[in-house]
């Protein structure tokens, strides 16, 4: 099993949609957790941390859950130019493990 | 310029051949990744370095090597290429661990 999971998608939804996306992890020793954005060929980039209170930034809002060992991020008012691959990215001691990505595209 | 820079940003070679990526940043960080990434696998960690001198084994190091020649700098080499090899390949540089990550553009490496 990995480490860190994630529904692969893709999600096509149009825009103003409200979108979520959950992620699961393994090891309940995992001490801090992320999303990534990930355009098309392109390098990932941060988007947010994930804070054990939950924290919003704008539209984005993540949520963790360690009882149930899941992290969350939703999107409001999708736009266009959300569409990307969303990476949800576990630490584990020195090391930062992927999931392996959820697409999303949006559409007019 | 970007912070983070990697060259080649694509190579094909044959099976068998050395090849070395190189990452430089500026971001001044002592930190610095190699991953690669394949479709459906994510991100996954080969080899990372805390300082100059300073090398550990990742997730998938077997038929990898790197050299840390400079706190800027850090290659990665495969001493013999593989067809399996063929991945897009990322530097990354930290300022500690559980930071922000800042990623090279990518190297996209086939093996043929």
């Amino acid at each position: 099993r990995k480490e860190v999971e994630q529904d692969p998608g893709p999600f096509n939804v149009p825009e103003g949609a409200t979108v979520a996306f959950n992620c699961t992890y393994s090891n309940s020793a995992s001490q801090s957790f992320f999303w990534y954005r990930q355009d098309c060929r392109k390098e990932p980039k941060l988007l947010m941390s994930v804070y054990s209170s939950g924290n919003e930034d704008g539209r984005f809002t993540a949520q963790l859950n360690r009882a149930s060992q899941y992290i969350s991020l939703l999107i409001r008012d999708s736009k266009l130019s959300d569409s990307a691959t969303y990476l949800c990215v576990g630490r584990y001691g020195n090391d930062m493990r992927f999931g392996a990505g959820t697409r999303l595209t949006v559409k007019p | 310029d970007a912070d983070v820079t990697q060259t080649p940003r694509n190579r094909i070679t044959k099976t068998g051949k050395r090849i070395m990526l190189e990452c430089s940043q500026t971001k001044g960080h002592d930190r610095m990744y190699w991953y690669r990434q394949d479709p459906g696998l994510g991100l996954r960690l080969i080899y990372y370095s805390f300082d100059v001198k300073d090398i550990n084994k990742g997730e998938i190091s077997d038929g990898y090597s790197v050299s840390r020649q400079a706190q800027a700098k850090f290659s990665l080499s495969l001493e013999s290429a593989i067809p399996n090899q063929t991945a897009l390949y990322f530097c990354a540089t930290r300022e500690r661990v559980g930071t922000e990550a800042f990623f090279g553009q990518g190297t996209r490496l086939t093996v043929v």
